[in-house]
């Protein structure tokens, strides 16, 4: 049963695009919704988190938005950069233990 | 330098055969947690450790075991009972009380059946 559905499964950006990964969530009691960087043959890290009682959170050339109403959240990378090539996870959250992950999108940034 | 340690980054096992997955955290967290990664289907929930000599079942814990004796250490059984075991494991673990969510992870091992 997949509770985090992400949205698209590859993306391809030039240099200094935009990089617009989706996810959507079916479970209300959720309350953190983090994103996970992942390049190859290492671990995931953390790279921008949010609860729901903001819309947007930015750090950096990353930001999240996040529509309560709707169930969704997206990952907004400006200046997309080759150095961002990697896949990322969306995952939410209530507790540590009920941690659901996205299934990935591989971000190349083309030069 | 605290971090979470896997080992071996690369395994190859042959069918029927069990296998333990290394996982040490010198970050004093309380939980531990030990996930699969296949390709497009993000990662799965093995087991869960929330304190020593207590751990839960997670989405996926069929042909996997688990002990929790030190808090530093998390070692992951595959034993010969999981039928596709072939799959990157990872390991990760966070501060249990602070309610940030943040999991750390190691850097995987990979599992590789012959």
């Amino acid at each position: 049963q997949q509770q985090v559905k992400q949205s698209p499964q590859s993306l391809i950006v030039q240099k200094g695009g935009i990089s617009i990964i989706n996810c959507a969530y079916e479970n209300t009691a959720f309350d953190y919704f983090p994103w996970y960087q992942q390049f190859p043959g290492k671990g995931p890290a953390l790279l921008i988190a949010i609860r729901p009682d903001v819309s947007e959170k930015k750090e950096g050339r990353f930001t999240i938005s996040f529509n309560k109403s709707a169930k969704q959240f997206s990952l907004h990378i400006m200046d997309s950069q080759p150095g961002d090539s990697a896949t990322y996870f969306c995952a939410a959250s209530k507790g540590n233990n009920d941690m659901r992950f996205g299934a990935g999108t591989r971000l190349t940034v083309k030069p | 330098d605290g971090g979470i340690t896997q080992s071996p980054k690369y395994l190859f096992r042959k069918e029927g055969q069990n296998v333990t997955l290394s996982c040490e955290q010198n970050l004093n967290h309380d939980a531990m947690y030990w996930y699969r990664q296949d390709p497009g289907q993000g990662l799965r929930l093995i087991y869960y450790s929330q304190i020593v000599n207590d751990f839960q079942k997670g989405d996926i814990a069929e042909g996997y075991s688990v002990s929790r004796e030190k808090k530093e250490s998390f070692p992951l059984t595959v034993t010969s009972a999981q039928k596709n075991p072939t799959a990157f494991y990872l390991c990760a673990s966070s501060i249990q009380r602070a309610g940030t969510g943040e999991l750390f992870f190691g850097e995987g091992s990979r599992l590789t059946v012959l």
